[in-house]
């Protein structure tokens, strides 16, 4: 069974461009957030999207956002970016049955640097 | 203060030490607790997933729960080099998808 697959995998983007990044869930997972890494704050929620609708929204300024496609497959995209933004940013799938505590897993993430 | 605190280390240990890793909460409505296991440019990977209070128990690996206290612990015996990795201690409430992080501990085992 595939894992959680994000990419691209590596980017360099430079002040004020944007960037998509791309998330395929386990298969049957219909749940799928979105986190930032970085050295100093350690791994933050950005926000989950469940059946194309955003859930919860984590404390990050507009610049950042999400969408859903039917088939879960979510991207997130980062405008007008800042030297602040290099980070790692993972996505996780859960599948959000009816049994809200069921796991979460992780992509190996799409390491983003700004120059 | 920060909602799940964690000691960031770095805890080097030998080979073959049994390792405690800890995590304290200030939010009690935290109900499902977890441990990941982070290599170096690596995602998270899931270790151990544990529902309320009480003790979970995976090969090497122990996950205990201290509701009552607000205190997680993964205990992990016969440690191993390839144990050496960041570990992540996360939590969530009832009815969320959103895990709330330690800063995580960087572990070492020395062969």
């Amino acid at each position: 069974k595939a894992g959680v697959t994000q990419t691209p995998r590596y980017l360099i983007k430079t002040r004020g461009q944007q960037v998509t990044l791309s998330c395929s869930p386990i298969s049957g997972h219909r749940s799928v957030s979105w986190y930032q890494q970085t050295p100093g704050q350690g791994l933050q929620f950005l926000f989950e999207y469940f059946s194309e609708t955003q859930r919860n929204k984590g404390n990050f300024p507009g610049r950042f956002s999400g969408r859903q496609f039917s088939n879960s497959r979510s991207e997130m995209n980062v405008s007008t970016l800042e030297l602040g933004d290099s980070a790692l940013y993972l996505c996780a799938s859960s599948f959000r049955g009816l049994d809200s505590g069921n796991t979460i897993y992780f992509g190996e993430g799409s390491w983003l640097t700004v120059v | 203060q920060k909602e799940v605190e964690q000691d960031p280390g770095p805890l080097s240990v030998p080979e073959g030490a049994i390792v405690s890793l800890n995590c304290t909460y200030s939010n009690s409505a935290f109900q499902y607790f977890m441990w990941y296991r982070q290599y170096s440019r690596k995602g998270p990977e899931l270790l151990m997933y544990t529902y309320s209070s009480g003790n979970k128990e995976d090969g090497r690996f122990t996950a205990q729960v201290d509701k009552s206290s607000k205190y997680i612990s993964l205990f992990i015996r016969d440690s191993q080099p390839s144990d050496s990795a960041t570990y992540l201690c996360a939590m969530k409430t009832e009815g969320a998808q959103k895990l709330v992080f330690g800063q995580g501990t960087r572990l070492t085992i020395n062969p």
